[in-house]
């Protein structure tokens, strides 16, 4: 089993629809969780942090449940310009020293259309 | 400004080829990391480092060596030995602890 997981999608939606997306961990241990924006052909970058007991920031909404092990990002209103792929990224304990190691979900592909 | 620089940001190769990308940092961050991402896929990670002079090996590290001989720089060699080179490289960096990565623009790797 794969340790961070995402629907690929696509999810292709109309601007202005609201979509969510999933991702699960199998560590139990994990600490940290992110959501990151990719743009094709572009390097990831840091959409939000996740916390423990939920954040937003303007029309996006992250939230954590750490019971059932998932995280969860909400765009309300969706643009054009929201069309990426968006990474959940799990940091865990591990390697030497109380350091913590990222890992990767495969990402979620969404198209946002006129 | 502090960041990561990644270079080349293009680079073409001949078969049987070594070919070293170089990733520098100004952050300060103890951990550093090289990923491999190939069209339509996720990020797999190559190699990681959490101190100066120690790494490890990630998912995929066959055919890929790397040096953490200063704290700023992490450069990846992609030797001979690497069957399927032709991807794009992505280095971050983070805290050693639970802080967000941050990564460089990338290197596009092409094999001819």
């Amino acid at each position: 089993r794969k340790e961070v997981e995402q629907d690929p999608g696509p999810f292709n939606v109309p601007e202005g629809a609201t979509v969510a997306f999933n991702c699960t961990y199998s560590n139990s241990a994990s600490q940290s969780f992110f959501w990151y924006r990719q743009d094709c052909r572009k390097e990831p970058k840091l959409l939000m942090s996740v916390y423990s007991s939920g954040n937003e920031d303007g029309r996006f909404t992250a939230q954590l449940n750490r019971a059932s092990q998932y995280i969860s990002l909400l765009i309300r209103d969706s643009k054009l310009s929201d069309s990426a792929t968006y990474l959940c990224v799990v940091k865990a304990p591990g390697g030497t020293g109380g350091s913590y190691i990222p890992t990767f979900g495969r990402g979620t592909s969404l198209i946002v259309h006129p | 400004d502090g960041g990561i620089t990644q270079s080349p940001k293009y680079l073409f190769r001949k078969e049987g080829q070594n070919v070293t990308l170089s990733c520098e940092q100004n952050l300060n961050h103890d951990a550093m990391y090289w990923y491999r991402q190939d069209p339509g896929q996720g990020l797999r990670l190559i190699y990681y480092s959490q101190i100066v002079n120690d790494f490890q090996k990630g998912d995929i590290a066959e055919g890929y060596s790397v040096s953490r001989e200063k704290k700023e720089s992490f450069p990846l060699t992609v030797t001979s030995a690497q069957k399927n080179p032709t991807a794009f490289y992505l280095c971050a960096s983070s805290g050693r602890g639970v802080g967000e990565l941050f990564f460089g623009e990338g290197s596009r790797l092409t094999v001819l």
